[in-house]
């Protein structure tokens, strides 16, 4: 059984940008969420994908966007990047007809110059 | 929506020794309560959880307790090590929503 896996584990952009942060979630978990986490705070609830549908998101704006694909497998996308965008990226997986337990990737840290 | 807040902020106690943070939480209708451990540049993990049919849980060194009248739960590490040293994270989530909200975070230090 694999755990969750994230790419890529940093990477570094300027404002103005574009990225693409991809998840691969744990055998067997439907469910992705995806979580922002700023030096020094809790994580951040963005967005959930369930059956390749956005299922509940946090308050973020639009330029925040995923995907989830019919592997379960997800990617968020990131546009017109932001110096406060730096973070780092968490993804979750999770099984919807469980109880439910997030396991984390070990992220992927943007750094927004 | 949810806000959880977390106390202390930092935590440093002696090596066998207990510790105890606390988050209270803002949503009446949040029934899921995890405790998520976070080494340096490592995935926060889950060490504990406790829904809101239950009034305490215990694993070992480590409990939790829930008042959902006063809307607080509280993590209990009872004989420190210093392995146990690392950020803690609680959270809230109404399951219904299956997202969480976490608390700002406790830097716990334990000094051999």
């Amino acid at each position: 059984e694999t755990g969750v896996t994230q790419s890529p584990t940093h990477l570094i952009k300027t404002r103005g940008q574009q990225v693409t942060l991809r998840c691969s979630s744990q055998s067997g978990h439907n469910t992705v969420s995806w979580y922002q986490q700023a030096l020094g705070q809790g994580p951040q609830f963005i967005f959930q994908y369930y059956r390749e549908e956005e299922n509940g998101r946090g308050n973020f704006p639009p330029r925040f966007s995923g995907l989830q694909f019919p592997n379960y497998s997800s990617e968020l996308n990131v546009n017109a990047l932001e110096l406060d965008d730096s973070a780092l990226y968490l993804c979750a997986s999770s099984d919807r007809q469980k109880s439910g337990e997030l396991f984390f990737g070990e992220g992927s840290r943007l750094t927004v110059l | 929506g949810e806000n959880v807040e977390q106390h202390p902020s930092t935590l440093s106690v002696q090596e066998g020794d207990s510790a105890v943070i606390k988050c209270t939480y803002s949503d009446s209708a949040s029934n899921y309560f995890p405790w998520y451990k976070q080494e340096l540049g490592k995935r926060p993990q889950l060490i504990i959880d406790i829904r809101s049919n239950v009034g305490e849980k215990k694993d070992q060194r480590i409990a939790v307790t829930l008042n959902k009248t006063a809307k607080h739960f509280s993590l209990h590490i009872t004989e420190t090590q210093p392995e146990d040293s690392a950020v803690y994270f609680c959270a809230a989530a109404d399951t219904g929503r299956r997202a969480l909200t976490f608390g700002s975070g406790t830097r716990l230090q334990v000094q051999p």
